[in-house]
């Protein structure tokens, strides 16, 4: 079956720590990105890339890095220098165009320990 | 820049009633995509129903319709025949077309429904 897989689904943090959330997709998306939602809030973009090689920043890029070497993989690191990482982050991919939503992934919920 | 604002933290619904989620929505952009979906307690988010800035008629998907009143920038979720497994977070987004090219996804902070029996 075609979709998008997230891993690990639970994670913890050290201080000082980087971590890194993996997202794969086998749906042929040309475009994938990662969401942050806190508690009874939305979703707030972080990254996204339309294609290999390339990605923007996007609301709340600060403190996490990204890298899209294969159409299929999208993994996002969540580094030290994001204070305050503990939330749902959600990966999503989708084909490019106004009318193509994006699929998601199940989430990753981050938490320091 | 966009926004879109839902201003309904809760709703509440009686089972096989129908209920109507508000969204409104604030873009300069000529041509945009306006979605809905829905996010239960596990968390994933499933896609409902899509509405573009240019289609004449309101979107519908099985129990799902879109009330898209262009002028009033709103774009309002009807769930006709209300079930119990529509109890969730709805979330209503929009994507729109950057400067440069990039399409963009922009989320309000949603609307709990909860669908009584």
């Amino acid at each position: 079956d075609g979709g998008i897989t997230q891993s690990p689904k639970y994670l913890f943090r050290k201080e000082g720590q980087n971590v890194t959330l993996s997202c794969e997709q086998n749906l042929n998306h040309d475009a994938m990105y990662w969401y942050r939602q806190d508690p009874g809030q939305g979703l707030r973009l972080i990254y996204y890339s339309q294609i290999v090689n390339d990605f923007q920043k996007g609301d709340i890029a600060e403190g996490y890095s990204v890298s899209r070497e294969k159409k299929e993989s999208f993994p996002l690191t969540v580094t030290s220098a994001q204070k305050n990482p503990t939330a749902f982050y959600l990966c999503a991919s989708s084909m490019t165009g106004l009318a193509q939503p994006q699929h998601f992934g199940d989430g990753t919920r981050l938490s320091i320990l | 820049a966009q926004k879109i604002t839902q201003t309904q933290p809760g709703m509440f619904v009686q089972e096989k009633e129908a209920v109507t989620l508000d969204c409104t929505y604030d873009t300069s952009d000529p041509s945009y995509g306006l979605f809905w979906y829905k996010q239960p307690s596990s968390g994933e988010m499933i896609f409902l129903i899509y509405q573009g800035s240019y289609d004449q008629q309101n979107a519908t998907e099985g129990r799902y319709s879109l009330n898209f009143q262009k002028a009033r920038k709103s774009a309002n979720l009807v769930i006709s025949a209300s079930q119990l497994g529509d109890s969730a977070m709805y979330f209503c987004a929009m994507r729109s077309l950057t400067q440069g090219g990039s399409e963009k996804l922009v989320f309000g902070k949603g609307t709990k429904l909860t669908v009584n029996p």
